[in-house]
C-alpha cells in the first residue's frame, strides 16, 4: 500500500497570502488529522476529519480551516498568513479514526516571509 | 492540557549503548504511543502500550507505563547510528485528539 502523501513538500509564501496544503491518506483510511510542528510549540493538533466531517479541532484561529473529500483526501487552508505560521505541517491517517496508530506523511514545510 | 513532557530533551550516546527516555502526561489515558521522527520528516509509529499494560517489548524497544505516576519510559537497547532521531510520546484523548510530548533528540555516535 502506498503511504500518506502530502503536496507540496515545500512552499514559500508572503505575509497576507493564503495557502492550501493537500494530503492523500493510505487507501482505505477514513480519518485524517493535521498537525503543526514548530521548534517553539512542538507538535500541535489542528483538526481531524472522518468521513468528510470535522470531528475534532485544536486551539487555532479561524484562519486555519480544512476539509475532506469523499475519497478521504484532505486539504487544509491557511488564510492571511503570518510569519508565525512558518512550520512543518504534517497530516496523519488512520483506518477507523480510533485512538490507535497514526500513519504520517512526510510533511509540507511552509515558510512565510 | 494533556500534553506530555519528555526528558531528557537531548541525549548523546555511543553506538551499542542503551538509550532511555521518559515521558510524563497529565490526565488519564486509554493508551500511550511512541513515535520516531527523522530530521524534520514525518513521524513513524514505534509502539503502543495500553493503560492496563505495564511493559511491552518490540525488537530492541522496551516500553514501560506507570499510570499511578502518569509516566512512561522508552528503552532502546544496543543502539545504532540509524536510531539517531527525535522520539515523541503521544496520548490520545477520548475524542481521538492526540497530544504529543516535546520530544527527546537522540544522537547515536558511531
Amino acid at each position: 500500500k502506498a503511504g500518506v502523501t502530502q503536496t507540496p513538500r515545500y512552499l514559500i509564501k508572503t505575509r497576507g497570502q493564503q495557502v492550501t496544503l493537500s494530503c492523500s491518506p493510505i487507501s482505505g483510511h477514513r480519518s485524517v488529522s493535521w498537525y503543526q510542528q514548530t521548534p517553539g510549540q512542538g507538535l500541535q493538533f489542528l483538526f481531524e476529519y472522518f468521513s468528510e466531517t470535522q470531528r475534532n479541532k485544536g486551539n487555532f484561529p479561524g484562519r486555519f480551516s480544512g476539509r475532506q473529500f469523499s475519497n478521504s483526501r484532505s486539504e487544509m487552508n491557511v488564510s492571511t498568513l503570518e510569519l508565525g505560521d512558518s512550520a512543518l505541517y504534517l497530516c496523519a491517517s488512520s483506518s477507523d479514526g480510533g485512538p490507535y496508530e497514526q500513519y504520517f506523511g512526510p510533511g509540507t514545510r511552509l515558510t512565510v516571509t | 492540557s494533556q500534553q506530555g513532557e519528555e526528558d531528557p530533551q537531548a541525549l548523546s550516546i555511543q553506538e551499542g549503548e542503551n538509550a532511555t527516555m521518559n515521558c510524563s502526561y497529565k490526565t488519564s489515558i486509554n493508551n500511550l504511543q511512541w513515535y520516531r521522527q527523522n530530521s524534520g520528516r514525518g513521524l513513524v509509529h514505534l509502539i503502543l502500550i495500553r493503560s492496563n499494560e505495564r511493559e511491552k517489548h518490540s525488537g530492541r524497544l522496551r516500553v514501560t507505563l506507570d499510570t499511578s505516576k502518569k509516566s512512561s519510559s522508552l528503552l532502546i537497547t544496543a543502539s545504532r547510528a540509524a536510531d539517531t532521531a527525535s522520539y515523541f510520546c503521544a496520548t490520545p484523548d477520548n475524542f481521538n485528539k492526540f497530544y504529543f510530548g516535546s520530544g527527546t533528540k537522540l544522537n547515536v555516535k558511531p
